[in-house]
């Protein structure tokens, strides 16, 4: 079975430019997730995903990130503009809707954001 | 809201020696728990989970136990390797939305020969 796959892994770009994070999901999975983990913290969580429909973004921060899930498959995570402390790792997850049970929520190797 | 605490890392250890990694939360209602470990250069994987009380989640060595009147899920091993060497989380979820969690801030372990 195959993974959550994210790219790009690695990038740099200077503050006030944009960027956007890639994920492609489990095959099946209707919930995704967008989480960011900054150096030395747990991940936190940006936006859940159900299917193409927005479940949580309450921790997002709208006036410079946007994420969408066309067609409830892939799903793209932008920021414009970048700033200093957006610095982070950006991690993509996707889980198996789940009825009364826990749906274990398999996580991409992320990508690593620096803003300079 | 929720919240999860971890014991404060760096933790370094001999090969073979014990491994207890403190966890406590707070959360509302009964949230389910886990552990993930995070090797280097790897994404995050669930090592193991606990959804009730008193339950106990287990893997590759690794044991934890829900403890609902300490709101602990503390994470051991007996006899730690090398290869055991990584970053650990604590997270918790509500039951049946197990993605998403709350994380601790990771305790880095490092195995040492």
């Amino acid at each position: 079975e195959a993974g959550v796959a994210q790219s790009p892994r690695y990038k740099i770009i200077e503050k006030r430019q944009s960027v956007a994070f890639w994920c492609n999901p489990i095959s099946g999975h209707a919930t995704l997730y967008w989480y960011q983990q900054i150096l030395g913290q747990g991940p936190k969580l940006l936006i859940q995903f159900q299917n193409n429909g927005v479940v949580d973004d309450s921790q997002l921060p709208k006036d410079r990130f946007s994420a969408e899930r066309l067609k409830g498959v892939d799903s793209t995570l932008k920021i414009q503009p970048a700033k200093l402390e957006d610095s982070a790792v950006y991690l993509c997850a996707s889980s198996s809707t789940s009825l009364g049970g826990v749906a274990e929520a398999f996580f991409g190797q992320g990508t690593r954001l620096t803003v300079v | 809201g929720n919240s999860v605490t971890q014991m404060e890392g760096p933790v370094t250890l001999s090969e073979e020696a014990f491994l207890t990694i403190n966890c406590t939360y707070t959360a509302t209602g009964y949230p389910s728990l886990f552990w993930y470990v995070q090797y280097p250069g790897e994404g995050l994987q669930l090592l193991l989970k606990a959804t009730k009380a008193d339950d106990k989640g287990s893997n590759k060595g690794f044991e934890a136990t829900y403890r609902k009147e300490t709101t602990s899920f503390h994470l051991e091993k007996g006899s730690v390797q090398v290869s055991d060497s990584a970053v650990y989380f604590c997270a918790l979820s509500g039951v049946s939305n197990a993605g998403k969690s709350t994380f601790g801030d990771g305790t880095t372990l490092t195995v040492k020969p």
